[in-house]
């Protein structure tokens, strides 16, 4: 159990046009999903938390108008990425957080969306 | 603010037991994680720890003291498919996770 997947797996778009990357929990309800990017050589940077049915909380320097999340269900979030940029150029991942209950309220990592934009 | 270190890089012998550490300093603490992840490809959960002491889980063990806000991860029967990026990363309010810049481990034969 436990697991989320992400979609697409790897996306290639041309710079100016908006990418959307799905993050599924398959098996769980997931009222938190959280958002990070990674450059290469480089660790996880979260960007921000997802919480089913309200606004994202961005965190500080990312702009919440070029990262629209939506966490419209309790196994779906979304990333968009809009008028996306070469520098936009990365390696996304979203986690779920199970509801409580669990013993620690792991967190459960998707496989990641590589997103390159020429 | 969030500070979390652990060294860049490492090198180990197959066969051998390596020590992976990490250092922080948050602002709140619930829990601190280790990681493992291949190039490439999302991280995968190998232990965690919020009380003191040390976490056994088969070649793996992790230990935590939070007065010295410090933790580790030891490797042991080191294998080649060991060789990855080690992330330590420190729960603080609302499950967020802050990771460290990651240890990339690489074994040799």
């Amino acid at each position: 159990g436990a697991v989320v997947s992400q979609h697409p797996s790897w996306v290639i778009c041309k710079s100016g046009t908006s990418v959307k990357i799905e993050c599924r929990s398959l098996d769980f309800q997931a009222t938190t999903m959280f958002w990070y990017r990674q450059f290469p050589k480089q660790s996880l940077m979260l960007m921000a938390t997802s919480n089913e049915g309200s606004k994202a909380t961005y965190e500080q320097g990312v702009e919440k108008d070029k990262f629209l999340i939506n966490h419209a269900s309790l196994t779906l979030s979304t990333l968009t990425v809009t008028s996306a940029h070469p520098e936009d150029s990365s390696f996304y991942i979203c986690s779920a957080k199970r509801l409580a209950g669990e013993r620690y309220n792991e967190q459960f990592f998707g496989p990641g969306t590589r997103l390159t934009v020429l | 603010g969030q500070n979390i270190d652990q060294p860049t890089e490492m090198t180990a012998t197959e066969g051998a037991i390596v020590q992976i550490n990490c250092t922080y300093q948050t602002s709140g603490f619930n829990g601190l994680f280790w990681y493992q992840q291949h190039a490439g490809e999302a991280p995968t959960f190998l232990s965690y720890n919020v009380l003191d002491g040390l976490e056994e889980k088969g070649r793996f063990s992790s230990f935590l003291s939070r007065s010295k806000g410090y933790s580790y991860l030891l490797l042991k029967e080191l294998q080649m498919k060991d060789s990855a990026s080690y992330l330590c990363a420190v729960r603080v309010q609302g499950g967020k996770l802050i990771f460290g810049q990651g240890t990339e481990l690489s074994v040799k034969p």
